[in-house]
């Protein structure tokens, strides 16, 4: 069954420092997104990505956050300067289409921000 | 910012038993609502889904409850089975295309 891959699945960083967290959607999925969970806190929206740009986001993702679809099959997330408070599991999903469904789920990368 | 609502932190039922774990949402723009399955280091798991036309959605052990004027949903799960202890997040959406999670519940089933 095909399914959205997410690497790392930990990675630890210094504050202050650049993150990269990689993701492979499904491949026939046209809407990606990524959301996090920080430990013992709701699953919290951060982006949706559509047609090669940004289609919805929050208030979280602020200018330290970017994602890319740079080769059409990764779809990555940018922090670019970490801190404490990014630590967190992020996870990657996609969906085939706009119309409801539900989302598909990675397995989450582990970011902790020392 | 609370647009979907699980105001149970955890449930505790008896293996063989009906568990049921509740959602109430303030969006009235949502017309569509789901329930995900999450085990602790991986990603959710899509269970059930009910639109907004609906008022029940049943899918093997799992149904879902959903009434529109009091704004709230149900995941009834029966029998409840030692493997169904998770946590369990209901979603739902709107006009945009992004989920909206509640808090979570987390299950435990005792055999």
């Amino acid at each position: 069954e095909p399914e959205v891959t997410q690497t790392p699945s930990h990675q630890v960083t210094q504050m202050g420092q650049e993150v990269i967290l990689r993701c492979v959607p499904i491949s026939n999925h046209l809407y990606f997104y990524w959301y996090r969970q920080i430990l013992g806190q709701k699953v919290e929206f951060l982006v949706s990505f559509y047609n090669n740009e940004i289609s919805e986001k929050s208030e979280i993702f602020d200018d330290q956050f970017s994602v890319e679809r740079p080769d059409g099959s990764n779809f990555t997330l940018k922090i670019r300067s970490t801190k404490l408070e990014d630590s967190a599991m992020y996870f990657c999903a996609s969906r085939p289409n706009r119309v409801n469904g539900e989302l598909f789920f990675g397995e989450g990368s582990r970011l902790t921000v020392l | 910012d609370q647009q979907v609502k699980q105001n149970s932190p955890s449930l505790s039922v008896q293996e063989g038993r009906i568990s049921i774990l509740n959602c109430d949402y303030t969006n009235s723009m949502f017309d569509y609502f789901l329930w995900y399955k999450k085990y602790p280091a991986e990603g959710p798991t899509f269970l059930i889904s009910i639109s907004s036309i609906k008022d029940k959605n049943e899918d093997g052990r799992f149904t879902v409850f959903l009434n529109k004027s009091a704004k709230h949903l149900s995941l009834h799960i029966v029998p409840s089975q030692p493997g169904d202890s998770a946590v369990y997040f209901c979603a739902a959406s709107g006009l945009g295309n992004k989920l909206v999670f509640g808090a979570g519940t987390i299950l435990r089933v005792k055999s």
